[in-house]
């Protein structure tokens, strides 16, 4: 099945830095990307949805100044939170949509933890 | 809007079958699709329908009815490793295909 990749899978950070998360389509092009957040024992959140090429489109709630989304190619999309805060601590999952079927795989996800 | 709806939580034993429900309300419907979350990790793909049936795949079925906004997650055999969260999600055409996804149904399996 088509795989995505998701780096780092783990990051510690301090309050007020940034963190920048990488997503891959390994074995597909992926026209459109999705972010989302998942808080512990609740379900995914949509954060934004990027397309290749153009600017991403941020769901009611979500600050795109502090969550930036660059969809450069077809096989990366880049989730930088900037000036972290504790507050941002959560699962971060990125989802590629592909293949005939125009399914979403998602990639590993990436713990963020800001102390 | 929207609307995906699945039980919270179930308990089934090793060796047995399960159904996990789903029921939707949506516009614009453009496929139903079943994922499987282990604590701690991301979602997999398990089964995509968008017309009417059962489709099979090993132990895992997934069964659709648009008229009836309905849909049904079947495992068979189950075994501990099965323990998991099961995330309905309902395709759009109206938004851009985006999924919407339901609430998840928490499934321990218990020996």
């Amino acid at each position: 099945g088509a795989v995505v990749s998701q780096h780092p899978s783990r990051v510690i950070c301090k309050s007020g830095t940034s963190v920048k998360i990488e997503c891959r389509s390994l074995d597909f092009q992926a026209t459109t990307m999705f972010w989302y957040r998942q808080f512990p024992k609740q379900s995914l959140m949509l954060m934004a949805t990027s397309n290749e090429g153009s600017k991403a489109t941020y769901e009611q709630g979500v600050e795109k100044d502090k969550f930036l989304i660059n969809h450069a190619s077809l096989t990366l999309s880049t989730l930088t939170v900037t000036s972290a805060h504790p507050e941002d601590s959560s699962f971060y999952i990125c989802s590629a949509r592909g293949g005939t079927q125009e399914t979403q795989y998602f990639g590993p996800g990436t713990r963020l933890l800001v102390l | 809007g929207q609307n995906i709806d699945q039980p919270t939580e179930m308990t089934a034993t090793e060796g047995a079958i399960v159904q996990i429900n789903c029921t939707y309300q949506t516009s614009g419907f453009n496929g139903l699709f079943w994922y499987q979350q282990h604590a701690g990790e991301a979602p997999t793909f398990l089964s995509y329908n968008v017309l009417d049936g059962l489709e099979e795949k090993g132990r895992f079925s997934s069964f659709l009815s648009r008229s009836k906004g309905y849909s049904y997650l079947l495992l068979k055999e189950l075994q501990m490793k099965d323990s998991a969260s099961y995330l309905c999600a309902v395709r759009n055409n109206n938004a851009g295909n985006m999924l919407t996804f339901g609430g998840g149904t928490r499934l321990m399996v218990k020996p």
